[in-house]
């Protein structure tokens, strides 16, 4: 099993639609978790980091579920500028500093 | 002010050049990062810097040298480099490496070319 991984994607959706990614992780021990978002030949933002069981920001919400190990990333309302890959990111605590990315899933927004 | 400034933004170079890349940072972390990226896949760790100290090199070619002058810099000397070295690489930065790992933020990268 990865450490991490994500839905493959590539989602392709209208505009105004909700999208929701899934990521799973291995490490049980794991108590923090980003999503990043990275545009065509850009460096990855971080969009939500996740501490405890959730986050929302705004049309962006992440909830955690430590039972069944694996996070969400909820977008309501896509907007064409929502257009860009998401990377789920564990941090590995055995290996101190070191980020875990997942694949990536490539999310599409159309008008 | 979360910026991580990298230079140059492009760069060219034959397999027998030596260049430099450069990062820096002025949010006050304590820990830097060198990352590669090749298109289509999420970026691979190079080496990671806690208080201005090597603490993880990711079993990289000796043609890759990381240098951190100080607290706020970080560079990557390349000598020697092959075609498949080319990508772009990514400088981040984070708090430090305390028990609750950090966010890092990346700076805009150095897309390398080798010919």
């Amino acid at each position: 099993r990865k450490e991490v991984e994500q839905d493959p994607g590539p989602f392709n959706v209208p505009e105004g639609a909700t999208v929701a990614f899934n990521c799973t992780y291995s490490n049980s021990a794991s108590q923090s978790f980003f999503w990043y978002r990275q545009d065509c030949r850009k460096e990855p933002k971080l969009l939500m980091s996740v501490y405890s069981s959730g986050n929302e920001d705004g049309r962006f919400t992440a909830q955690l579920n430590r039972a069944s190990q694996y996070i969400s990333l909820l977008i309501r309302d896509s907007k064409l500028s929502d257009s860009a890959t998401y990377l789920c990111v564990v941090p590995n605590y055995n290996q101190g500093g070191k980020l875990i990315f997942g694949q990536g899933t490539e999310l599409s927004v159309k008008p | 002010d979360t910026e991580v400034t990298q230079t140059p933004k492009h760069l060219v170079m034959g397999m027998t050049n030596k260049k430099s890349l450069k990062c820096e940072q002025h949010m006050g972390h304590r820990a830097m990062y060198w990352y590669k990226q090749k298109a289509k896949k999420p970026p691979e760790l190079m080496f990671v810097y806690s208080y201005e100290k090597l603490s993880i090199n990711e079993s990289v070619p000796s043609r890759f040298s990381p240098e951190c002058p100080n607290s706020s810099l970080l560079n990557l000397h390349l000598h020697a480099l092959q075609p498949e070295d080319s990508a772009l690489y990514l400088c981040a930065s984070s708090q430090d490496l305390g028990v609750r790992i950090c966010e890092q933020f990346f700076g805009p990268g150095t897309r390398l070319t080798v010919l």
